[in-house]
């Protein structure tokens, strides 16, 4: 499978635990996005790389939450002392740079995602 | 800020029929605009999409239509059939921003046989 990965695909953690995901792209797709989905609503932005350099972080993204992608790969998303608000499905994508000038009409491809569930 | 809205929130058709999703957006320069279809647990999935200097844009049973003066779009599903029934989002890419998409909320197709 080529596609977009992530681990886990499901997590249950109690409230105020620390929790890791792990994206892994497309191999030849430099760009990489982290997503947030709530039930009924479409996914929301929380970070954005090119390569190792996380170039844009939402103001959704509180500072219990860190990202990195260290060598310009795989992803992963740190939440630091979970709390209920935080559980979710939460998504990865990524894409190479669009063709032409116009860099912000990548096609991006999403992971399956990891359902986190805080109790 | 950016803002995308997307309607209906559900629709329900017959197989056989057609389905209309339309969706407005804020950011008069966006450029991409993407629809992702998601089946219940499984991950978005790109269906189509179309570029501001294009009006419309056809793949066998599924269209977009572009008004960028409107500022909307819309995705047509002809002969709908029980495997088009999912979630479809709409998206518009944020033009201060490389990449990133402000997404619709949803609009849950029900195809009934």
């Amino acid at each position: 499978d080529t596609g977009v990965s992530q681990d886990p695909r499901h997590k249950i953690t109690k409230r105020g635990q620390n929790v890791t995901f792990r994206c892994d792209p497309i191999s030849e797709h430099n760009r990489l996005y982290w997503y947030r989905q709530t039930l009924g609503q479409g996914p929301e932005f929380l970070t954005y790389f090119q390569n190792e350099a996380q170039l844009e972080k939402s103001r959704l993204l509180s500072d219990r939450f860190s990202a990195e992608r260290p060598k310009g790969s795989f992803s992963t998303l740190e939440i630091q002392r979970t709390e209920q608000g935080d559980s979710a499905m939460y998504l990865c994508a990524s894409s190479s740079p669009g063709q032409g000038r116009d860099q912000s009409t990548d096609t991006q491809y999403f992971g399956p995602g990891t359902r986190l569930t805080v109790l | 800020g950016e803002n995308v809205e997307q309607h209906p929130s559900t629709l329900s058709v017959q197989e056989g029929d057609s389905a209309v999703i339309k969706c407005t957006y804020s950011d008069s320069a966006s450029n991409y605009f993407p629809w992702y279809k998601q089946e219940l647990g499984k991950r978005p999935q790109l269906i189509i999409d179309i570029r501001s200097n294009v009006g419309e844009k056809k793949d066998q049973r599924i269209a977009v239509t572009l008004n960028k003066t409107a500022k909307h779009f819309s995705l047509h599903i002809t002969e709908t059939q029980p495997e088009d029934s999912a979630v479809y989002f709409c998206a518009a890419s944020v033009t201060d921003s490389w990449g990133k998409f402000q997404f619709g909320a949803g609009t849950q197709v029900v195809v009934t046989p």
